[in-house]
């Protein structure tokens, strides 16, 4: 069956620092890959989704970016953390095509301070 | 592209009551529409999906509807519990990535 990890799992950072969290998927392959922001609200902001490897979309201009080395794994990553990329993160796969279901990681929780 | 409108964003409710959840959606060509249940401090987890040629699916206390006319789907829980408590989504397919409603925080009071 296929599982998804997504660590760390929180995540304290001063402003200024760099970030890296990792997703990788298991039990598929060619995942569509999806990382997505969760702020103060409940809504589910899409920031990145990946198709293929080196293959990424950016659905928000901003201070983060997105790496794709391995077919199943997908790295969020930041030079320079701002006080507002404190969210919760959250990393989700598909299979590919169109109308298909997303599942998602158990999240990590990013505050910068 | 696609846009999803979804209400009530807060929705109260006594235990055993039914909860209604409302989502609209702007493409009409989006075909695949599921629902997540988002409990706290933890990912949001497929629960139920409709497809565009079914018009109603169910599972247990949940169901959903679909009117492709119309364009909008409803989740609805019977028998509520105080585990239904929790944050619900609704979403539509664009042609590579799910759009979602901005969720529905269900509270079942005992």
């Amino acid at each position: 069956s296929q599982t998804i990890h997504q660590w760390p799992a929180t995540l304290v950072q001063p402003v200024g620092s760099p970030l890296s969290l990792e997703c990788t998927v298991e039990g598929t392959s060619n995942p569509n890959l999806y990382w997505y922001r969760q702020a103060a609200g409940r809504g589910l902001q899409l920031l990145f989704y990946s198709v293929g490897i080196g293959q990424i979309s950016s659905e928000v201009p901003q201070n983060l970016s997105a790496s794709r080395p391995q077919d199943r794994q997908f790295i969020l990553s930041s030079k320079k953390l701002l006080l507002s990329d404190s969210g919760f993160y959250l990393c989700a796969w598909s299979v590919g095509g169109r109308g298909t279901e997303a599942f998602f990681g158990q999240g990590t929780r990013l505050t910068v301070v | 592209g696609e846009n999803v409108e979804q209400h009530p964003s807060t929705l109260s409710v006594q235990e055993g009551d039914s909860a209604v959840i409302k989502c609209t959606y702007s493409d009409s060509a989006s075909n695949y529409f599921p629902w997540y249940k988002q409990e706290l401090g933890k990912g949001p987890q497929l629960i139920i999906d409709i497809r565009s040629n079914v018009g109603e699916k169910k599972d247990q206390r949940i169901a959903v509807t679909l009117n492709k006319t119309a364009k909008h789907f409803s989740l609805h829980i019977t028998e509520t519990q105080p585990e239904d408590s929790a944050v619900y989504f609704c979403a539509a397919t664009g042609y590579s990535t799910l759009t979602f409603g901005k969720g529905t925080m269900l509270l079942v009071s005992p």
